[in-house]
């Protein structure tokens, strides 16, 4: 089923650590995003990425990095977690053109420790 | 920038009544209006939106008017059920090129039975 799928679903690190969030979308969509979405509700947007090769920081301030080799992957990677990376991080991508809705992934809840 | 005020933050309404939902964008170029529903632990999905050349929109029991004058669009909620009880997002974003959407903060819409 052509769809947009993030792993893991839930995460508990050490501070310290160096983690990969991934997320993939099935749907050929060039333009993918990732979002920080804290319990407050609001979404923040940290990356984006529009193609092969393409990739932008957002709105908020990240220490995050993401990377867009293939169209159908774009990981976000922390090098060093901290308390203050706790949130859930949500994957989007969108067709563009007539069709502008945002596909989301079900997210990931991550908690460092 | 896009900038894009919603409110309320939260909402309550006795079952079978209307919500509405408001929001206000800053950038005259924006010309796509989506909104997102959110349910507790889920993604948020595409639920309605609606275009510039278009003033109202309806989809069964929902339904998004646009006042490209006064910058705003609203999101109406008729005989509301338990089920609609969720956040909601309005956005803003111009599609012609690049296409970065703009979020509100979120309502809390809580549908009392």
């Amino acid at each position: 089923e052509a769809d947009i799928y993030q792993t893991p679903r839930y995460l508990v690190i050490g501070t310290g650590k160096k983690i990969t969030l991934e997320c993939s979308q099935t749907m050929g969509h060039d333009k993918m995003y990732w979002y920080q979405q804290d319990p407050g509700m609001e979404l923040h947007l940290i990356h984006y990425s529009y193609g092969v090769n393409s990739t932008e920081k957002g709105d908020l301030s990240s220490e995050s990095t993401v990377s867009r080799i293939r169209t159908e992957h774009f990981p976000l990677t922390l090098e060093s977690a901290r308390p203050s990376h706790t949130s859930q991080y949500l994957c989007a991508s969108s067709e563009g053109g007539p069709n502008y809705g945002y596909t989301f992934g079900s997210g990931t809840r991550l908690t460092v420790v | 920038g896009e900038n894009v005020e919603q409110h309320p933050s939260t909402l309550s309404v006795q079952e079978g009544d209307s919500a509405v939902i408001k929001c206000t964008y800053s950038d005259s170029a924006s010309n796509y209006f989506p909104w997102y529903k959110q349910e507790l632990g889920k993604r948020p999905q595409l639920i309605i939106d609606i275009r510039s050349n278009v003033g109202e929109k309806k989809d069964q029991r929902i339904a998004v008017t646009l006042n490209k004058t006064a910058k705003h669009f609203s999101l109406h909620i008729t005989e509301t059920q338990p089920e609609d009880s969720a956040v909601y997002f309005c956005a803003a974003t111009f599609s012609g090129g690049y296409q970065k959407v703009t979020f509100g903060i979120g309502t809390k819409l809580q549908v009392i039975p």
